[in-house]
């Protein structure tokens, strides 16, 4: 089983809708929950952090975390064709401190592909 | 300018070549990080390292090896390339609280 899963997709969408995409996770020791926007041929970049339980609302975009589901979600409001892109859950135990053996890994979702039709 | 800057952006070559991908940062951050994504199997650590004299092994070290010159670069290298090397390749950079920053990414075939 994998630490982190994620639906890959693809999820279409008209535009205007509400899209929640959502990441369930193994590890009961994770604290740190990020989620990354990846456009085609691109590198991953962040869109959402939160830490620990709670919601965080940026925007069009809120980040959601329930600790005792192990259950994370991104709801994207009014999706845009621009919104059209491919985005993974990331999550981490502890930031690194350097020498105490955390490592600040990342551990990543598999992706799900987002498409928004006009 | 980019943070996070990632040579080549693409690269073709044949089995057994040897081959090196640079990436340097102007974040300041002492972390950083070699990816590779495919297709179904999302990203994947390769290598990581905390500072110029701290080099960490990730989930698929395997035939990669890597160097820290300095806080701003951290080169990655195949030592003698095979198809299945065949990725995406990131460059990242960690900030404070674990956040992490991508380069743009190097596209490698190999033959």
């Amino acid at each position: 089983q994998k630490e982190v899963e994620q639906d890959p997709g693809p999820l279409s969408v008209p535009e205007g809708a509400i899209v929640s995409l959502n990441c369930t996770y193994s590890n009961s020791a994770f604290q740190y929950f990020m989620w990354y926007r990846q456009y085609s041929r691109k590198g991953p970049e962040l869109l959402m952090y939160t830490y620990s339980s709670g919601n965080k609302e940026d925007g069009r975009f809120t980040a959601q975390v329930d600790k005792s589901s192990k259950y994370i979600s991104l709801f994207i409001r009014d999706s845009q064709p621009s919104d059209s892109a491919t985005y993974l859950c990331a999550m981490s135990t502890t930031p690194t401190v350097y020498g105490s053996g955390n490592t600040g890994k990342l551990i990543f979702g598999q992706g799900t592909t987002l498409q928004v039709k006009p | 300018d980019a943070d996070v800057t990632q040579t080549p952006r693409n690269r073709i070559t044949k089995t057994g070549k040897r081959i090196m991908l640079e990436c340097s940062q102007t974040k300041g951050h002492d972390r950083m990080y070699w990816y590779r994504q495919d297709p179904g199997l999302g990203l994947r650590l390769i290598y990581y390292s905390f500072d110029v004299k701290d080099i960490n092994k990730g989930e698929i070290s395997d035939g990669y090896s890597v160097s820290r010159q300095a806080q701003a670069k951290f080169s990655l290298s195949l030592e003698s390339a095979i198809p299945n090397q065949t990725a995406l390749y990131f460059c990242a950079t960690g900030g404070l609280v674990g956040e992490q920053f991508f380069g743009p990414g190097t596209r490698l075939t190999v033959l």
